[in-house]
């Protein structure tokens, strides 16, 4: 089936400017996750949602970011007034959470985003 | 806070040798160990995930281990190909930190032809 698909690709956009990244997770997968992997650094968590609710925002740099969740299904990660740190390749991931045993998460192909 | 580290940081073989990755984490709690796969400019591609009950896993030429108590997880490749040529990343997850992925750095690794 269909695995997690994120859009766009890839984002240039200029500093000041709000962009939105989505991700598609798999179907019937509950959770969903958004790391962030900038460049000389690792892959670092952002925010984790079961269902549409977000337990975990500890992750989010700044109040720049949001995330929300809508139908189970679509997410949208949204960082305002861009900046130049915020350059990075937005992962996000879809585990089945409780209605499966493993909690393995599978990743998306992730948005890189260049803010000059 | 889960710490993860990878060793080496880099590693290069010539075709046909066996590969060796080492990953280490400091909080034995933990709920499974993936390890991935990642080419460059791609996203994560999982390899193997072990439960925590568990102590190895193997896919074809990959076998993995997991020593819980120890805070350790080996990952080796055999007789590596060019194309196993990729940065290799392990991550941890918790159920106490809502299963969310504690990553370390990788090993980056280039396979001579």
């Amino acid at each position: 089936g269909a695995g997690v698909s994120q859009s766009p690709s890839n984002k240039v956009t200029e500093k000041g400017k709000d962009v939105e990244l989505r991700c598609d997770p798999i179907s019937g997968h509950t959770a969903l996750y958004w790391y962030r992997q900038s460049l000389g650094q690792g892959l670092e968590f952002l925010i984790y949602f079961q269902g549409n609710s977000a337990p975990d925002k500890s992750g989010l740099p700044s109040d720049r970011f949001s995330a929300e969740r809508t139908g189970g299904s679509v997410s949208t990660l949204t960082i305002q007034r861009t900046q130049q740190e915020d350059s990075a390749v937005y992962l996000c991931a879809s585990s089945p959470g409780t209605s499966g045993p493993s909690y393995e998460q599978y990743f998306g192909p992730g948005t890189r985003l260049t803010v000059t | 806070k889960q710490e993860v580290t990878q060793i080496p940081a880099a590693l290069s073989v010539p075709e046909g040798e066996n590969l060796v990755l080492n990953c280490s984490f400091t909080d034995s709690a933990i709920y499974n160990l993936q390890w991935f796969r990642q080419d460059p400019g791609k996203g994560l591609t999982s390899l193997l995930l072990i439960q925590s009950s568990q102590r190895e896993q193997t896919s074809g030429r990959l076998n993995a281990s997991l020593d819980k108590s120890s805070g350790r997880s080996t990952l080796y490749i055999a007789a590596s190909q060019p194309g196993d040529s990729a940065t290799y990343l392990c991550a941890v997850s918790a159920r106490s930190n809502d299963y969310k992925l504690s990553f370390g750095a990788g090993t980056t690794v280039t396979v001579r032809a």
